[in-house]
């Protein structure tokens, strides 16, 4: 079982180019989640997705960011005309259906660096 | 909306000792789980210890154990018996179960905690 897998686990983006980062969940777990993490902060909740779906996009900035989660392939995290205050650490997390007790599974994290 | 504070900000403790994190949180909520995850230089987020609110025995696994005071809306964390592999960020975190279907986890700043040989 490989766990959550995010990629890449670096990327570099010049200020006003896309940024996308990947989730693909743990088999089995049918949710995703998407947390930033600024420098010397903890994590902070951005959106809750199921397959085809968005249950929760409280966290999420009104905009240049979106995420999805297609029938098929990895949750995507989409940043549009990325600025400086975009540079963090992005976690992707998954779990099963809700009701079982929130045994989250977190991947390693893709550090974005806006330049 | 709930919050949860974590106090302090960086802690050190000698090999093999024994040292306690603190965690509160603030919430209107009668169900919900709380957690300590551990996040050490590479990143990646670990789950150190799970705790449902509705259980009145603290939560132990191996040389971690929670001190979950419920009325006052407090979860600590004790680590025993030190070990250099326990530097890390150690972050508390809160889940609602009130059943409303977002399962998001409300976290701390976290505390730095240092081991010292």
């Amino acid at each position: 079982n490989a766990g959550v897998m995010q990629n890449p686990r670096h990327l570099v983006r010049r200020r006003g180019q896309e940024a996308r980062l990947r989730c693909s969940p743990m088999k089995g777990h049918s949710h995703v989640y998407w947390y930033r993490q600024l420098p010397e902060e903890g994590l902070k909740f951005m959106v809750y997705l199921q397959k085809e779906n968005i249950i929760d996009e409280s966290g999420m900035p009104k905009e240049r960011f979106s995420a999805e989660f297609p029938k098929e392939g990895p949750s995507i995290l989409r940043i549009q005309q990325v600025v400086r205050g975009d540079s963090a650490a992005y976690f992707c997390a998954s779990s099963p259906p809700p009701g079982t007790g929130g045994f989250f599974v977190f991947g390693q994290g893709t550090r974005l660096t806006v330049v | 909306a709930q919050t949860v504070t974590q106090s302090q900000p960086e802690m050190s403790v000698q090999e093999a000792e024994t040292v306690t994190l603190s965690c509160t949180y603030d919430t209107s909520e009668n169900n919900y789980y709380l957690f300590w995850y551990k996040q050490p230089p590479s990143r990646q987020m670990i789950l150190v210890i799970r705790q449902e609110a509705y259980k009145q025995q603290n939560a132990t696994e191996n040389r971690f154990s929670v001190n979950f005071q419920k009325a006052a809306k407090s979860f600590s964390l004790k680590i025993s018996d030190s070990q250099l592999g326990d530097t890390a960020m150690y972050f508390c975190a809160f889940m609602s179960d009130s059943g409303a279907g977002s399962y998001q986890l409300t976290f701390g700043k976290g505390t730095k905690l240092s081991v010292i040989p």
